[in-house]
């Protein structure tokens, strides 16, 4: 019973190519979020949905476009991919509203995208 | 923006109590303190959260000052397997909204 899944758990391609990431949760959660994991290992929020709707972008390029089709998936899609955007990608679900005091947020296994 | 300091690194021997510790002197007044745990090729793990003095699980224990500007997470008698990346987390409000912010977090080596 994986409470936060991610697909793929790898990612190869090449650059230019259009590519999208799914997430689901079967926790009941109403947001759902998208991190960036750099070769730094810094954590970064990409984005926040509550109930199917935006609540967080952080400054992500336009390339970037998350969609909801419900409140228990967030896919990520991905055009023209760059270099730079490889990284390994989380995506979480937590109960509450964006970072309410005492959210806890659940992390799926990680979807690590290598553009060549 | 309220962010948080914390050591770079730490090492440790397998049976010590390890204590980390994090800066927040930005917190805000309703902000909880969060703590996560990040495995090699894994996803951050949820580990414990406070407010205000101390918390305890079956994991770890975080002490947190009066002044709430600071953090401690300790994991008594570490082993092998608590080699891992740990975060410490407040809420951080902007123009966007609600959002937490993970630091550099502290890479913990526990030696046999």
């Amino acid at each position: 019973d994986t409470a936060v899944s991610q697909t793929p758990k790898y990612l190869v391609t090449q650059m230019g190519n259009d590519k999208s990431i799914k997430c689901e949760q079967n926790l009941g959660h109403d947001t759902m979020y998208w991190y960036k994991q750099d070769s730094k290992k810094f954590l970064k929020i990409m984005f926040s949905y509550n109930n199917k709707e935006l609540i967080i972008n952080e400054t992500v390029p336009n390339r970037f476009s998350p969609k909801s089709p419900d409140k228990a998936h967030l896919n990520l899609h991905i055009n023209s991919l760059e270099l730079g955007d490889s990284a390994v990608y989380f995506c979480a679900s937590s109960p509450l509203a964006s970072g309410d005091r005492g959210d806890t947020q659940y992390f799926g296994p990680g979807t690590r995208l290598t553009v060549l | 923006l309220a962010k948080t300091t914390q050591p770079i690194s730490m090492d440790s021997y397998e049976g010590q109590e390890v204590n980390i510790t994090c800066s927040h002197n930005n917190i805000a007044t309703n902000d909880y303190i969060t703590w996560y745990q990040q495995f090699p090729s894994q996803g951050p793990r949820f580990i414990i959260q406070g407010y205000k003095t101390k918390v305890t699980n079956e994991v770890a224990s975080l002490f947190i000052p009066a002044d709430r500007k600071s953090s401690t997470l300790s994991l008594p008698r570490v082993s092998l397997s608590d080699t891992a990346v740990y975060y410490c987390l407040v809420g951080d409000r902007d123009t966007g909204g609600f959002k937490t912010i993970f630091g550099a977090g502290t890479r913990l080596f526990v030696k046999a």
